[in-house]
């Protein structure tokens, strides 16, 4: 079965400060790992995805995340957080079975002016 | 414009109503999808419609019911509505199954 796990339900991080929210999941071979984030009252938006490649992702908003297979995670980082950056970030492997993605409850993240 | 518009935005309602939730996305995508998602913000998929064939059905109580007119639409009909039922309900829109989702921006749903 599938599964993905957030460890944190919320971080707190310094403006200016680097970030990590982290991820493990749960597949049955080789996975495809998606970030998602929610800004409150919104609908969820497309961060990154990692389908195969290079271990390390580059996404939207200045993002990235990195694949580790023996660890199985994939946690999303941030060199230097903004204010703005201040949602609710979801990790989601994409369930082979059903074709379709898996959420959890998600991460919220706190950027502290 | 909007590519996945949800309406309405809030629903407010009694309990034992029937209510629905239209959907409809502009991208030209295949599958459309229902989410819920609870008060602890846990996001669970309930339905999933490829070009308007029903592909994944979660345990969902049977007064819950998925409509698909065609690819670009996809409703979501509430028979008998419960307390338990209030919860922010989205919908998604992708290319193929399993592809990347685009969300509309949900439809918040409270039963009193």
């Amino acid at each position: 079965a599938q599964s993905v796990a957030q460890p944190e339900d919320q971080v707190n991080v310094a403006e200016g400060n680097p970030l990590t929210v982290k991820c493990t999941y749960s597949v049955s071979g080789n996975p495809y790992l998606f970030w998602y984030v929610q800004y409150p009252n919104r609908g969820l938006q497309f961060l990154l995805k990692y389908i195969t490649g290079d271990n390390l992702v580059k996404g939207s908003y200045g993002f990235e995340a990195e694949f580790n297979k023996s660890q199985t995670s994939f946690h999303l980082k941030k060199p230097s957080a903004l204010v703005s950056d201040s949602a609710l970030y979801f990790c989601a492997p994409l369930d082979m079975g059903r074709r379709a993605l898996t959420f959890g409850s998600g991460t919220r993240l706190q950027v502290q002016p | 414009d909007t590519a996945v518009s949800q309406t309405p935005k809030y629903l407010v309602t009694q309990m034992g109503n029937d209510k629905s939730i239209k959907c409809e996305q502009n991208l030209g995508h295949d599958t459309m999808y229902w989410y819920k998602q609870d008060s602890k913000k846990f996001l669970k998929i309930m339905f999933s419609y490829n070009n308007k064939e029903l592909i994944i059905n979660e345990t969902v109580p049977n007064r819950f019911s998925p409509k698909s007119p065609d690819k670009a639409h996809l409703n979501l009909h509430i028979n008998s509505l419960e307390l338990g039922d209030s919860a922010v309900y989205f919908c998604a829109s992708s290319q193929a199954e399993g592809g990347e989702l685009f969300f509309g921006e949900g439809s918040r749903l409270t039963v009193l």
